[in-house]
């Protein structure tokens, strides 16, 4: 089966500094990449999504790369921001709405 | 607005109890989910159905089987709760885009 990995495990930014988490997978099958953020106490919520036809896309302050040949995305979140302190996860799946394969996540944590 | 509800946010069971997470949502999806998040492993795969009639096992089915009698819901069950079981359970529901519920944590003593 597919194998996520993702890297840092935490991550600790100046407000306004970038950040920026990478994960890499293992079944050239997957062919869409969502992320998701957990807030406290909360459920993870789709931040921003890849397909595999693409290498960039960009929502604001929220960026995703895919590198296929090399099996790896990463996520880039510019301008930190105090709200943007969260867990985020990455995942792998051959089809959106299909099962999905999660990394193990990344805290990441915005100083004031 | 989308909803995927959990019938309970903090469960407290015996081991050897037979326990039931319920999960309901509102979106019409086919694809439902069920997620056990623990620290340091992100989020595994119990058990998923992509349409009443049908229950798949994840990667992690053992101890855990469902229930899906109605579109809308999907519950998981614990035969014989132990202490292993204590964690996160989140359940979701896609027809593209995965849609998460709050959670429930279970603590199994």
């Amino acid at each position: 089966g597919e194998n996520v990995e993702q890297h840092p495990s935490t991550l600790s930014v100046q407000e306004g500094d970038s950040a920026v988490i990478k994960c890499t997978y293992s079944d050239s099958a997957s062919n869409y990449f969502p992320w998701y953020k957990q807030e406290l106490g909360k459920g993870p919520q789709l931040i921003i999504d890849i397909r595999s036809n693409v290498g960039e896309k960009k929502d604001q302050r929220i960026a995703v790369t895919l590198n296929k040949t090399a099996k790896h995305f990463s996520l880039h979140i510019t301008e930190t921001q105090p709200e943007d302190s969260a867990v985020y996860f990455c995942a792998a799946t051959p089809l959106p709405g299909y099962k999905l394969s999660f990394g193990a996540g990344t805290t990441v944590t915005v100083r004031a | 607005d989308v909803k995927v509800t959990q019938s309970s946010r903090y469960l407290v069971k015996r081991t050897g109890e037979k326990v039931f997470l319920e999960c309901v949502q509102d979106m019409d999806h086919e694809n439902m989910f069920w997620y056990r998040q623990d620290p340091g492993l992100g989020l595994r795969l119990i058990y998923f159905s992509y349409d009443v009639k049908m229950k798949e096992k994840g990667d992690i089915p053992e101890g855990y089987s469902v229930s899906r009698e109605k579109k809308e819901r999907f519950s998981l069950i614990l035969e014989s709760a132990s202490t292993n079981q204590t964690s996160m359970y989140l359940c979701a529901s896609s027809f593209a885009e995965q849609y998460f519920g709050p959670g429930t944590r279970l603590t199994v003593t």
